[in-house]
């Protein structure tokens, strides 16, 4: 296990397309977060997963968002009706029970044009 | 909820010299404080951390120090090289369950040989 990997890397879409996106966690890691980061700016918290529960959502998460983590080892984050706005770079981080030290992945670009 | 305050925006010095990057929080609940540093590109890297039972640490070059009652802490880094140039983000988990990490707007710091 090298660290958290994120699928794609890179996702350009036409705006009104849906779009998934990958994680998967450090392996024994029960905590999964996922941020979105636009350029120049820090990472936004998006949502919190412990082990399969979904038990965090910000207000950034418009309805157009869901994430799922069905076993509590991978997640994935759909963006359905995908809108300009929605171009930034995914981030997905875990770590253990929130005792610090989350690594994050490599994450996922996406454009919307 | 949490709010993370980071200063300089961006930070140039020669190299050799030192760079020091301050942070200020909100929430007193706060209790464990990561820098990031983040090439272009690339995922946040966890450079060093500290918990809020802790004033200082320190990791060869890097240090980071922690002032509760003040709320505010400071990633210290000595002997500036041309690869520490980079964005480096602080930030601070929130209060909750969910031990999610607010991030400060990030430092670019340039080192010139």
């Amino acid at each position: 296990d090298t660290g958290v990997s994120q699928d794609p890397r890179h996702k350009i879409t036409k705006r009104g397309q849906n779009v998934t996106f990958r994680c998967d966690p450090i392996s024994e890691h029960n905590r999964l977060y996922w941020y979105r980061q636009t350029l120049g700016q820090g990472p936004e918290f998006l949502t919190y997963f412990q082990n399969e529960a979904q038990l965090e959502k910000s207000r950034l998460l418009s309805d157009r968002f869901s994430a799922e983590r069905p076993k509590g080892s991978f997640s994935t984050l759909e963006i359905q009706r995908t809108e300009q706005g929605d171009s930034a770079m995914y981030l997905c981080a875990s770590t253990l029970d929130g005792r610090g030290g989350y690594t994050f992945g490599s994450g996922t670009r996406l454009t919307v044009v | 909820g949490e709010n993370v305050e980071q200063h300089p925006s961006t930070l140039s010095v020669q190299e050799g010299d030192s760079a020091v990057i301050k942070c200020t929080y909100s929430d007193s609940a706060s209790n464990y404080f990561p820098w990031y540093k983040q090439e272009l590109g690339k995922r946040p890297q966890l450079i060093i951390d500290i918990r809020s039972n802790v004033g200082e640490k320190k990791d060869q070059r890097i240090a980071v120090t922690l002032n509760k009652t003040a709320k505010h802490f400071s990633l210290h880094i000595t002997e500036t090289q041309p690869e520490d140039s980079a964005v480096y983000f602080c930030a601070a988990t929130s209060r909750g369950g969910a031990q999610k990490l607010v991030f400060g707007q990030g430092t670019r710091l340039t080192i010139n040989p």
